[in-house]
């Protein structure tokens, strides 16, 4: 069984604060490595794909590590605003190309 | 460009009942992906076919279905519901191999 685990499930930090989540995944049979943003009322949107050991992704105030050696992902916000409120999914793909989400890290930034 | 579009977006249905669950992928889009999110846990893959074919089959019972028509348009079925059936069920597509996933709307399934 493919298990991919985020940690922490929930995050409380104040505007301006910035935070990193991980996500580990199987470091055998590695193919790619996706995160998700999802906000409430709303479909889950992608952040990056990462495909290669050490890749960096960055989009605004959010990057992203890959590690697919030890089988770990990391994801920085810099800056936490509250519209960075959501929860945070990423999702192991081994070569089947089939996409095993983990439950996500919930992040709440108050103002 | 459209995005992927699920219906219908709510549902309830009695135990015991059987439902269908639609799904229009984005226009060149030949995958689509089936999950089901249930309180507490993560999107579940459900299934994923790829040019009509049933590419890849998630740990479920084999009361949930699946298939996918010539223009990429998918529905899934599942017969004999039970209460823990109730979930929100969401399909993604995609255009082919290690691309991100584009996901609909969802349909929240209620059974009673």
């Amino acid at each position: 069984i493919l298990n991919v685990e985020q940690s922490p499930q929930s995050l409380h930090v104040q505007e301006g604060d910035s935070t990193n989540f991980t996500c580990s995944f199987p470091s055998s049979n590695f193919y790619a490595l996706h995160w998700y943003r999802w906000e409430t009322a709303k479909s889950p949107e992608a952040l990056f794909v990462m495909t290669l050991n050490g890749d960096e992704k960055k989009k605004g105030r959010i990057s992203a590590t890959l590690n697919t050696k030890e089988g770990y992902s990391y994801l920085y916000i810099k800056g936490s605003q509250p519209e960075d409120s959501a929860t945070y999914l990423c999702a192991f793909t081994p070569p089947t190309d089939k996409l095993i989400f983990g439950t996500g890290t919930r992040l709440q930034v108050f103002p | 460009k459209a995005g992927v579009t699920q219906t219908p977006r709510y549902l309830i249905k009695t135990r015991g009942q059987q439902v269908t669950l639609s799904c229009s992928p984005i226009s060149g889009h030949r995958s689509v992906s089936w999950y089901q999110q249930t309180p507490g846990q993560g999107l579940q893959f459900l299934f994923e076919y790829f040019s009509e074919t049933q590419r890849n089959k998630g740990n479920f019972p084999g009361r949930f279905s699946g298939r996918q028509f010539s223009n990429s348009r998918s529905e899934m079925n599942v017969s004999t519901l039970e209460l823990g059936d109730s979930a929100l069920y969401l399909c993604a597509s995609r255009p082919g191999g290690n691309t991100e996933a584009f996901f609909g709307q969802g349909t929240r399934l209620t059974v009673v």
